[in-house]
Parts: structure tokens; sequence; C-alpha cells
């Protein structure tokens, strides 16, 4: 089983609707949370970073930490057809700078 | 702004063949990381830099791997003998400090071999 467990999709939704994406993790020392968008042929982007638990907003972004049932998530509200994308979590302990990253949900926004 | 840049972009090898994959940071990132992504996966940890120091090669798969980073900017990564389990996408990022939040990313060398 891996670290980190993510739904590699694709999941398609309408332009304008809300997206959930989640992935779950095993190791409870995570303390670090990030979220990247990786466009076809590019590097991955850093989206949304959280440290421990709660939420944290940023636009029409917003990432959720619940560290009792080691699962993380990001919304996207409005959703547009440029955030069509594959998001990858990533997540690292305290003391350790080493990511460990989901598989990457393929998302797709239909116009 | 230059982000970071690695060449070449696209890399076809025969099997057998050694391959030299450049990354260029930030000018200034202290860190540099280098990450092996197979198709449909995310990103693994290969080898991480501080400087011109190579402080973890824990991820490099096997002896054929090789990274390094001379003077602590520009760094290389190169394979020897390569194999068929080889081919993905390396990509390279760069930090300021160690401890940074985020990471920057190249837009990575997609490598094939045949």
């Amino acid at each position: 089983q891996k670290e980190v467990e993510q739904d590699p999709g694709p999941l398609s939704v309408p332009e304008g609707a809300i997206v959930s994406l989640n992935c779950t993790y095993s190791n409870s020392a995570f303390q670090y949370f990030m979220w990247y968008r990786q466009y076809s042929r590019k590097g991955p982007e850093l989206l949304m970073y959280t440290y421990s638990s709660g939420n944290k907003e940023d636009g029409r972004f917003t990432a959720q930490v619940d560290k009792s049932s080691k699962y993380i998530s990001l919304f996207i509200r409005d959703s547009q057809p440029s955030d069509s994308a594959t998001y990858l979590c990533a997540m690292r302990e305290d003391s350790n700078y080493q990511l460990i990253w989901g598989a990457g949900t393929k998302l797709i926004i239909k116009p | 702004g230059a982000g970071v840049s690695q060449s070449p972009r696209y890399k076809v090898a025969k099997r057998g063949q050694d391959v030299a994959l450049r990354c260029d940071p930030i000018s200034g990132h202290v860190s540099l990381f280098w990450y092996q992504q197979a198709l449909g996966q995310g990103p693994e940890f290969l080898t991480y830099f501080q400087n011109e120091a190579q402080l973890d090669k824990s991820g490099l798969p096997s002896d054929r791997f090789f990274a390094e980073r001379p003077e602590g900017s520009v760094s290389t990564l190169k394979i020897q003998r390569t194999q068929q389990e080889d081919s993905a996408v390396y990509l390279c990022a760069s930090s300021l400090v160690r401890s940074q939040k985020e990471q920057f990313f190249g837009p990575g060398t997609r490598l094939t071999v045949l």
C-alpha cells in the first residue's frame, strides 16, 4: 500500500461546477500538505500549502486537512476549462524535506 | 524572471546508451532536487543537493544513476547503460532554502529508452 493514495480519475465536470479532489495517507507524522497543478508536458506548480490541520482559502481554491482521518481535500469553485490539468497532492514530515506524492487526479472541465 | 530550465526537453536513447540531463535552477537557489515521474504517477524523489554538496541520494534506483552540481548552480543527472525501465520524465526543482515550502519545478526531460 502506498503512503499517499489518490484516485487517478479522470474526473470530468461541466464548467462552473464545484470540484472536490482528495488524498488519503498513512503516515501520521506528515505535517506539511501541498496541492500542485500540472499541465500536460509541464512541471508541477504549487497551488495551495497547509501546515497541520485546518482550512485555507485562496480565491476559488480551498484546501482542507483532517489529520484525524488522514484525509486532505482541494475544492475548486466556479471551475473553468483552464483548470483542466492533473492535480497532485504532496506531503512531508516536519523534519524531512522529502515530498511524498500522490499519483495525481486528471481533471477535465467541459465548456 | 527566468524559472527552472531543463534540457533537452525530449531524449530518445537506445538501450545501453548513456544519457546526460541538464538542469538550470533559479539563480541563487541553494537547494536542488531531482525527481523521476513515470507515466500516470506522481514524482519520486531521486536526489538532493545543497549548493554543490549532494546530501541525499537515497532515491537513486541503481548505481547507473549519477548526479552532480559541481559549482552549486547547474546540475546534471547522468544515466549509464540505459534500460527500458528508465523511461520517464525527469523533473528538476529548486528552492531558496531546504525548508522552503515551495519547490519550483522545471518542465522536465522526457526520456524514452528503446
